[in-house]
C-alpha cells in the first residue's frame, strides 16, 4: 500500500525567507503523481503545484518549486521570498498513474512570521 | 463560475440524530468523493464515486452513507452509527479517466454534535 509521511507537523519563517517542507512517500509503482496542495485559514484547498514521477525535471509554480528524488522517493516544497498570505496547512499526496484515489499526507502547517 | 459548492458551512447535530451534507458541482467532473478532516489527521477518505448511480466505501465509511443520483449531487448522510462525527468533512470531484486525478475541493462543511 502506498503511504505519504510529511514529518513536520509545524513550522515558522519570517516573511520574504525561504522554506522547505519535507514529504517521503512509499510505492512499488513506477508511474505516478504528486501533489502538493495549500489549505490556509480559510481551510479551501488549492493546488500548489503536481510532479509527474516520469519527469525528471522539477516542477516549478512562481515561488514554489519542488526537489523531486524518486530513487529516494522523496518530494520537498520549496516557497521562496515566503509571504503572510503563505501561512497554511500545506498537504503533500500521492497518485498512481489513472488511479481513482488520493494519498494524503497529515499535512504541516506553515507559519509565516512577520 | 464553476466550482464545487458545499452546504451549510456550519452544522449542528445532536447525538442519535442522522445528517445529511449537501455536495454539488457545476463542473462536469463525473468522479466526486468525501474526506474527513480531523486536525494531525490529514485526509481521510470516507466515500466516493465514479459514475452516477455507483459509488465506493473509503477508509473510513462506516457510520456514513451516500448517494449519487446525479452527475452533479454527492449528498453525504452521518447516521447515528458514527461514534464521533463531530469534524470538517470536504467534498471533492475530478474528471475522471485523466492521468492524474487531479481534484478540486469544495469549502467544506464543519459538524459538530452537541
Amino acid at each position: 500500500a502506498q503511504t505519504v509521511t510529511q514529518s513536520q507537523p509545524e513550522m515558522s519563517v519570517q516573511e520574504a525567507e525561504t522554506v522547505t517542507l519535507s514529504c517521503t512517500y512509499d510505492t512499488s509503482e513506477s508511474n505516478y503523481y504528486l501533489f502538493w496542495y495549500k489549505q490556509p485559514p480559510s481551510r479551501q484547498m488549492i493546488l500548489v503545484i503536481r510532479q509527474e514521477a516520469y519527469k525528471q525535471q522539477n516542477a516549478t509554480e512562481n515561488r514554489f518549486s519542488v526537489n523531486f528524488q524518486k530513487a529516494a522517493k522523496s518530494f520537498s516544497l520549496k516557497i521562496s521570498d515566503s509571504q503572510l498570505g503563505d501561512t497554511a496547512m500545506y498537504f503533500c499526496a500521492f497518485t498512481r498513474y489513472r488511479d481513482d484515489k488520493i494519498i494524503f499526507g497529515k499535512g504541516t502547517r506553515l507559519h509565516i512570521l512577520p | 463560475d464553476g466550482g464545487i459548492t458545499q452546504s451549510p458551512k456550519y452544522l449542528f447535530r445532536k447525538e442519535g440524530q442522522n445528517v445529511t451534507l449537501s455536495c454539488e458541482q457545476n463542473l462536469n467532473h463525473d468522479a466526486m468523493y468525501w474526506y474527513r478532516q480531523d486536525p494531525g489527521q490529514g485526509l481521510r477518505l470516507i466515500y466516493y464515486s465514479q459514475i452516477v448511480n455507483d459509488f465506493q466505501k473509503g477508509d473510513i465509511a462506516e457510520g456514513y452513507s451516500v448517494s449519487r443520483e446525479k452527475k452533479e449531487s454527492f449528498p453525504l448522510t452521518v447516521t447515528s452509527a458514527q461514534k464521533n462525527p463531530t469534524a470538517f468533512y470536504l467534498c471533492a470531484s475530478s474528471k475522471a479517466g485523466l492521468h492524474d486525478n487531479e481534484q478540486f475541493f469544495g469549502p467544506g462543511t464543519r459538524l459538530t454534535v452537541l
